[in-house]
């Protein structure tokens, strides 16, 4: 089982609200990222970081912004949140395939279902 | 268009029986094709990975077959149980970048009955 961590599970807010989605992962690894999936569609990825103090946007357009200060945390925050920002937010993480021996898996955490009322 | 289409859409089965989901990508260059099991309200979970040169891998009563050349994919269950019931989800990673971009289709949903 992956050791990636996402809190809160599920988290009910007001628009309007500053809201942060914590991800941790104990593996160590290089490589996070954030992807948003609403019910019955595919993931969308959102943020990425190659490592430290590296952040990138992703292909889905988000008002969200994304940090990356340590190798083992990638917490996700939306200044202002609205309805339109309903959905499950997934973070994921990889090892650098670069290295050798390395693997191509990405891990899950078990997600956050956010709701903007 | 890179593109990962996914059928069917849902299925339902009886307990015991094999079911067979079908996964038909263009992405391109070709890196590898991942099958992911996420259970509702939780992430993916990893079942198996294939890269070009690979056509098939099991994992327990799990088993993928890739085509590279037709660009298909399919992963057949055996003997299904209740807990197979999930949404399985077909990803395709293309070597055309440093990130390994990768293709997600959106997924059969299976459902077991007792």
């Amino acid at each position: 089982e992956a050791d990636i961590y996402q809190t809160p599970r599920y988290l009910v807010i007001g628009t309007g609200k500053k809201i942060t989605l914590e991800c941790s992962q104990t593996m160590g690894h290089d490589k996070m990222y954030w992807y948003q999936q609403d019910p019955g569609m595919e993931l969308h990825l959102i943020h990425y970081s190659y490592g430290v103090n590296s952040t990138e946007k992703g292909d889905l357009s988000s008002e969200s912004t994304v940090s990356r200060i340590r190798t083992e945390h990638f917490p996700l925050t939306l200044e202002s949140a609205r309805p339109s920002h309903t959905s499950q937010y997934l973070c994921a993480s990889s090892e650098n395939v670069r290295k050798a021996g390395s693997s191509y898996e990405q891990y899950f955490g078990p997600g956050t279902r956010l709701t903007v009322t | 268009k890179n593109q990962v289409e996914q059928s069917p859409q849902s299925l339902i089965i009886l307990e015991g029986k094999n079911c067979t989901l079908q996964c038909n990508y263009t992405v391109s260059p070709f890196s590898n094709l991942r099958w992911y099991k996420q259970d509702t309200g939780r992430g993916p979970v990893s079942l198996t990975i294939m890269t070009f040169s690979e056509n098939t891998k099991s994992n327990g009563r799990y088993t993928a077959t890739l085509d590279a050349d037709t660009k298909q994919s399919s992963l057949h269950i055996t003997a299904s149980q209740l807990s197979d019931s999930a949404s399985y989800i077909c990803v395709v990673s293309d070597r055309g970048s440093t990130l390994g971009r990768l293709y997600f289709g959106r997924g059969t949903q299976l459902t077991v009955w007792p």
